[in-house]
């Protein structure tokens, strides 16, 4: 069964930092491309950040350009987003998702784990 | 940057009736990267729709995805309880690497 399991959230001031983690099983983690996305209380959906299996290919939302950097480590079946410079408005839950192409030409995201809420707030 | 219209902001229905969701691009976009996902209250979002038509694993028949350019749409023939959520369409491509989503369409019991 896939699972991911996002960790590390929680309650930062405005200007602070935090590492978000996501640990998946029951995939080959190091075939996939994986996804951050979040969503504001309340509010829709917004992706925030993609990486390739092999890190090779990395983007991000312009929203986040310069102060986030996704990660990952396969040998420990593992996802990363570093935060830093949070503003208000970077709060949100923060879901990590698997990426299709691994399997698909098309482009979605076909597994998410449960969230983990940022509240950036002095 | 591609934009991402979904009407209407609210669909009241009844179980049994049939739903029509709407999703209206800004700009063309390919079939093979538009998505549909349902969300529920506190819940994660789930892929039901990729490639504009192909529902996705342990998805119901009654979910059907159709669409093309600039205009797609997503149908739930006969709808369940449990189908009462929260409906966002998804596609790719309009920067680099760049996904984008719609606002949403909630889908509530009449």
């Amino acid at each position: 069964e896939v699972q991911l399991v996002e960790s590390g959230g929680g309650l930062v001031q405005p200007g602070g930092s935090l590492r978000l983690s996501c640990a998946a099983s029951g995939f080959t983690f190091s075939s996939y491309s994986m996804n951050w996305v979040r969503q504001a209380p309340g509010k829709g959906l917004e992706w925030v950040s993609y990486i390739s299996s092999s890190s090779s290919t990395i983007y991000y939302a312009d929203s986040v350009k310069g102060r986030f950097t996704i990660s990952r480590d396969n040998a420990k079946n593992s996802l990363y987003l570093q935060m830093n410079s949070l503003r208000d408005e970077d709060t949100a839950v923060y879901y990590c998702a698997r990426d299709i192409r691994g399997y698909s030409s098309s482009r979605a995201f076909d597994y998410w784990g449960q969230g983990t809420l940022v509240t950036v707030s002095s | 940057e591609i934009v991402l219209t979904q009407s209407p902001g609210t669909l009241s229905l009844s179980p049994g009736e049939r739903a029509t969701l709407s999703c209206r691009a800004s700009q063309s976009v390919s079939s093979s990267y538009l998505a549909w996902y349902q969300q529920k209250p506190g819940q994660a979002p789930r892929l039901l729709i990729y490639g504009a038509s192909s529902r996705a694993t342990g998805i119901p028949d009654r979910f059907s995805g159709s669409g093309s350019g600039t205009d797609f749409t997503l149908t739930i023939s006969r709808l369940e309880p449990e189908d009462f959520a929260v409906y966002y369409c998804q596609q790719y491509g309009s920067s680099p690497g760049m996904y984008t989503f719609g606002q949403g369409t909630k889908l509530e019991i009449k």
